[in-house]
């Protein structure tokens, strides 16, 4: 399967501790925003999603929090286990106020390697 | 239920050489994506499948790639003459609700193509 973590920012992290993964964006229009987590081997796996008009959601053990004045999303990973180690992706779309529907394709962020330590 | 599944998992071919992917989505889901991650870079959207249109193929790099989806079921990417920087992760994602509107995609685990 793929090298998912070459070449990509790392985060280490304590057994038991939290975890922040932050996720900047550029597109001042995008209105919906995706937390994803691949791990190895396998394709990205959804975990959350926010919308613009919220600044955070809860969901289990994560949480994500979205600023939209600079235009950043982080992802709050609580009590992290072995589980937890995958690159984490952020990704953002945004909604048509006509029709409702999104941009076709989802732009993804770089990712980042989040490796918990035993 | 069976999640999106690809074939080959795994693909090895020559320069010049033709290579197709295939994605089956999950039953019921008239969205279908396929996506695309160089090494080290982001992954990127390639193009959009409802039922057996092609909704939008803006991001697909050049017409050495071909997308079908005949009857709207399982879907086939095409790359003819591979070249050395199409290699990479091909992915496959389907939906039942269109994007943006609450819908989930749900990733299949992805061609690794070398192009050697």
């Amino acid at each position: 399967g793929e090298s998912v973590g070459l070449h990509l920012p790392t985060l280490s992290v304590q057994e038991g501790d939290n975890s922040i993964i932050n996720c900047a964006y550029s597109n001042s229009a995008s209105d919906y925003f995706i937390w994803y987590k691949q791990e190895s081997g396998k394709g990205p796996q959804f975990i959350i999603d926010i919308r613009s008009n919220m600044d955070k959601r809860q969901g289990q053990r994560v949480t994500v929090l979205l600023n939209k004045t600079v235009k950043h999303l982080s992802l709050q990973i609580a009590a992290t286990q072995p589980g937890d180690s995958a690159v984490y992706f952020c990704a953002e779309n945004y909604i048509d106020k006509d029709s409702g529907g999104g941009a076709d394709g989802l732009t993804f962020g770089k990712g980042t390697h989040l490796i918990i330590q035993p | 239920e069976a999640g999106v599944t690809q074939f080959p998992s795994h693909s090895v071919i020559e320069k010049g050489q033709t290579v197709t992917l295939r994605c089956d989505p999950i039953s019921g889901h008239d969205n279908l994506y396929w996506y695309r991650r160089v090494m080290g870079k982001e992954i990127k959207f390639l193009l959009h499948f409802v039922k057996e249109s092609k909704q939008d193929e803006s991001g697909m790099p050049n017409n050495r790639f071909l997308a079908e989806r005949t009857g709207g079921t399982y879907s086939t990417l095409k790359v003819q003459p591979a070249e050395l920087e199409d290699s990479g992760v091909y992915f496959c994602a389907s939906s039942q609700e269109r994007q943006g509107m609450n819908e989930k995609l749900f990733f299949g685990s992805g061609t690794q193509l070398s192009v050697l």
